[in-house]
C-alpha cells in the first residue's frame, strides 16, 4: 500500500539544523509531487512548500526562503526537509504528504509526523 | 499571500446534526480547495478535494461546494468519529495556505 514513513524525533539546540527524511513506497516516486507542512504545539496546519520528485524542482513558502531546503533521493524514494537556523518558535510536528502528478493537488496520503525540539 | 478565514472557528453538535463549515478566501481560488479532518495526536487526512470531490473511501455524509471566495464543508448527519477539527486549503496559487480550523465538539 501507499506509505509514507518519517524519520524519529529530534531534540535540537537553537541554531542548529534539521534534516527530516520521508520514504515513500507502494507508488511510482517520481510521478507524485510531495508537499511539506508543519504543525506547532496547539496550533494549526503550516504549508512550508513542495518538491516535484522527477526534476527536484521545489517552492518554499516566503516564510522559510533561506531556511529551508527540500530534496530527494530517487535511488532510494526518500525525500529530504532541511531546515536551519532553528529557534524555539520551530518546535513543531513536521509532516510529508503525497499530491498529485501537478502541484495542485492536495496531499492525500501523510506521514506520520516528526517532532522536533527546538530548546536549549 | 491568499489568507483563508473559516467560520465557526469552534461548534458543538450531537450525533446526527447536520454540520456545515465555511471558508472564505481573500481572493478568488477558483475551485483549488481541500478539506481535511484531524483528529489529535494524527495526520490530518484528506476528505474533500476540488472543492467538492470526495476523496476515495470518504463517507458520502461528507460534501463540498462553492467556487471562487466561498466554500462550504457539510457533514449531513454527524457520527460519534467525526468530531475533529477540519481545515481548508487552498491550491490556486503558492504558498499552499491553510485556514486556522474548525474544532467540532460533542454538545
Amino acid at each position: 500500500q501507499v506509505q509514507l514513513v518519517q524519520s524519529g524525533a529530534e531534540v535540537k539546540k537553537p541554531g542548529a539544523s534539521v534534516k527530516v527524511s520521508c520514504r515513500a513506497s507502494g507508488y511510482i516516486f517520481t510521478s507524485y509531487y510531495i508537499h511539506w507542512v508543519r504543525q506547532a504545539p496547539e496550533q494549526g496546519l503550516e504549508w512550508m512548500g513542495i518538491i516535484n520528485p522527477t526534476g527536484g524542482s521545489t517552492s518554499y513558502a516566503q516564510k522559510f526562503q533561506g531556511r529551508v531546503t527540500m530534496t530527494r533521493d530517487t535511488s532510494t524514494s526518500t525525500l529530504y526537509m532541511e531546515l536551519s537556523s532553528l529557534r524555539s518558535e520551530d518546535t513543531a510536528v513536521y509532516y510529508c504528504a503525497r499530491g498529485g502528478p501537478f502541484a495542485r493537488l492536495p496531499g492525500d496520503v501523510w506521514g506520520q509526523g516528526t517532532t522536533v525540539t527546538v530548546s536549549s | 499571500d491568499i489568507q483563508l478565514t473559516q467560520s465557526p472557528s469552534f461548534l458543538s453538535a450531537s450525533v446526527g446534526d447536520r454540520v456545515t463549515i465555511t471558508c472564505r478566501a481573500s481572493q478568488g481560488i477558483s475551485s483549488y480547495i481541500a478539506w481535511y479532518q484531524q483528529k489529535p495526536g494524527k495526520a490530518p487526512k484528506l476528505l474533500i478535494y476540488a472543492a467538492s470531490t470526495l476523496q476515495s473511501g470518504v463517507p458520502s455524509r461528507f460534501s463540498g461546494s462553492g467556487s471562487g471566495t466561498e466554500f462550504t464543508l457539510t457533514i449531513s448527519s454527524l457520527q460519534p468519529e467525526d468530531f475533529a477539527t477540519y481545515y481548508c486549503q487552498q491550491l490556486n496559487s503558492y504558498p499552499f495556505t491553510f485556514g486556522p480550523g474548525t474544532k467540532v465538539d460533542i454538545k
